[in-house]
């Protein structure tokens, strides 16, 4: 199984700051027939199910504010939030869907500082 | 508007057995892959199982083999889950999701409690 590894855990970030949250995956998720990633990155807010933001590691999902984005290839990744709003407010999570079983990263709770 | 509905889930005894169901609409369901997400209390997420548009091939963590069953009807746009042997480990909030590859769109969840 690809184990997915996120950090921090959590991090506070003032309003309209950056925040960065970094996932690792212990095998590389790049399909060579594409060139492409197979990595996603999920927002989950209180009481609320996830919601899809990232897909292909650095394609936005229709309708996600451009202040979101994704990098990295291979084994290591990154989202970035550049100007923290406060409804970003949320649990972000990684997900690989190179191999069954997908699996996700623990997550990363970003909090207003 | 895509949607998904859970239904089905409840307190149930280690041992016993549950039916989840999951109810789409708003896309062609008979295009889609479609997953089950499950979440433990405070916990993250786990993938539980997925299963193929015309339902030929379904697949499984390793903790639910042999165990649940995953299947649909698109004729309903309808999927089941269906659980037995259940655990306390089990006990979590159960997402049915659109898609096998990419999770674009979650029901609001069904909470499966397995308690004595």
């Amino acid at each position: 199984d690809i184990v997915m590894t996120q950090s921090p855990d959590s991090l506070a970030v003032s309003l309209g700051e950056r925040a960065t949250i970094n996932c690792k995956s212990s095998q590389s998720v790049l399909y060579s027939s594409n060139n492409k990633n197979c990595l996603g990155w999920y927002q989950q807010k209180p009481g609320q199910p996830p919601k899809m933001l990232i897909y292909w590691a650095s394609t936005r999902e229709s309708g996600v504010p451009d202040r979101f984005s994704g990098s990295g290839s291979g084994t290591d990744f990154t989202l970035t939030i550049s100007s923290l709003q406060a409804e970003d407010v949320a649990v972000y999570y990684c997900h690989q869907c190179y191999s069954t079983p997908r699996t996700f990263g623990q997550g990363t709770k970003v909090e207003i500082k | 508007e895509v949607q998904l509905v859970e239904s089905g889930g409840g307190l149930v005894q280690p041992g016993g057995s549950l039916r989840l169901s999951c109810a789409a609409s708003g896309f062609i369901f008979s295009n889609y892959w479609m997953s089950w997400v499950r979440q433990a209390p405070g916990k993250g997420l786990e993938w539980v199982a997925n299963i193929k548009p015309d339902g030929s091939e379904k697949y499984y963590v390793d903790s639910v083999k042999g165990r649940f069953t995953f299947s649909r009807d698109n004729a309903k746009n309808s999927l089941y889950l269906q659980m037995n042997s259940l655990r306390a480990e089990d006990t979590a909030v159960y997402y049915c999701v659109r898609g096998g590859q990419w999770f674009g769109a979650w029901g609001q969840g069904t909470l499966v409690t397995v308690s004595s």
